[in-house]
């Protein structure tokens, strides 16, 4: 299957810092990424759906100051987390697909665990 | 809320024995995957069924739906301790662009 990657896979930082998360598909074209997180022995929870040259569209609930998306290229989105607190400390994982068709699967990443202090 | 319903949320087998896990769901949908996660990991997809489809196979792995009453199970057959891990279904529906909605999740524990 297609080889989505996460950077970096783990983070610490402190309170008030921002952290920036990459997600690149490494052999093929994402057209669509997704970004969602997980808290421990939690479901994940879709944050907001990425479309290359195009802004995110975020779920009910998520903060778009706080979370900011970036889809510059085919292969490649970013999640900055904005002035971290340790509320936001959580597993964040991204997801990846070559169409926007909904019978197109979808490549994760490794995912990466951001700490706050 | 954003998730499906799984059952059980957790489940402990002897190797050899199979494993079923429910996955419910509230709306229409266009189709339904598994995803397995080992512990702090990420997720391996392992089988999509569609809505007009009602059973699949995957080697061990057998996925049955019910459209009508807005269910999944998925089977695992001749369990394995490698099998130990979180299992999730997740819907897929179309409005425009899709999204995927995970369920709560059942984690699974094969006993050597």
């Amino acid at each position: 299957g297609a080889v989505v990657s996460q950077h970096p896979s783990r983070v610490i930082c402190k309170s008030g810092t921002s952290v920036k998360i990459e997600c690149r598909s490494l052999d093929f074209q994402a057209t669509t990424m997704f970004w969602y997180r997980q808290f421990p022995k939690q479901s994940l929870m879709l944050m907001a759906t990425s479309n290359e040259g195009s802004k995110a569209t975020y779920e009910q609930g998520v903060e778009k100051d706080k979370f900011l998306i970036n889809h510059a290229s085919l292969t490649l989105s970013t999640l900055t987390v904005t002035s971290a607190h340790p509320e936001d400390s959580s597993f964040y994982i991204c997801s990846a697909t070559s169409w926007p068709s909904p019978y197109n699967e979808q490549f994760f990443g490794p995912g990466t665990r951001l700490t706050v202090l | 809320s954003q998730q499906g319903e799984e059952d059980p949320q957790a489940l402990s087998i002897q190797e050899g024995e199979n494993a079923t896990m429910n996955c419910s769901y509230k709306t229409s949908i266009n189709n339904l995957q598994w995803y397995r996660q080992n512990s702090g990991r990420g997720l391996v997809h392992l089988i999509l069924i569609r809505s007009n489809e009602r059973e699949k196979h995957s080697g061990r792995l057998r996925v049955t739906l019910d459209t009508s009453k807005k269910s999944s199970s998925l089977l695992i057959t001749a369990s394995r301790a490698a099998d130990t891990a979180s299992y999730f279904c997740a819907t897929v529906r179309y409005t425009g662009g899709f999204k995927t909605i995970f369920g709560a999740g059942t984690r699974l524990f094969v006993k050597a």
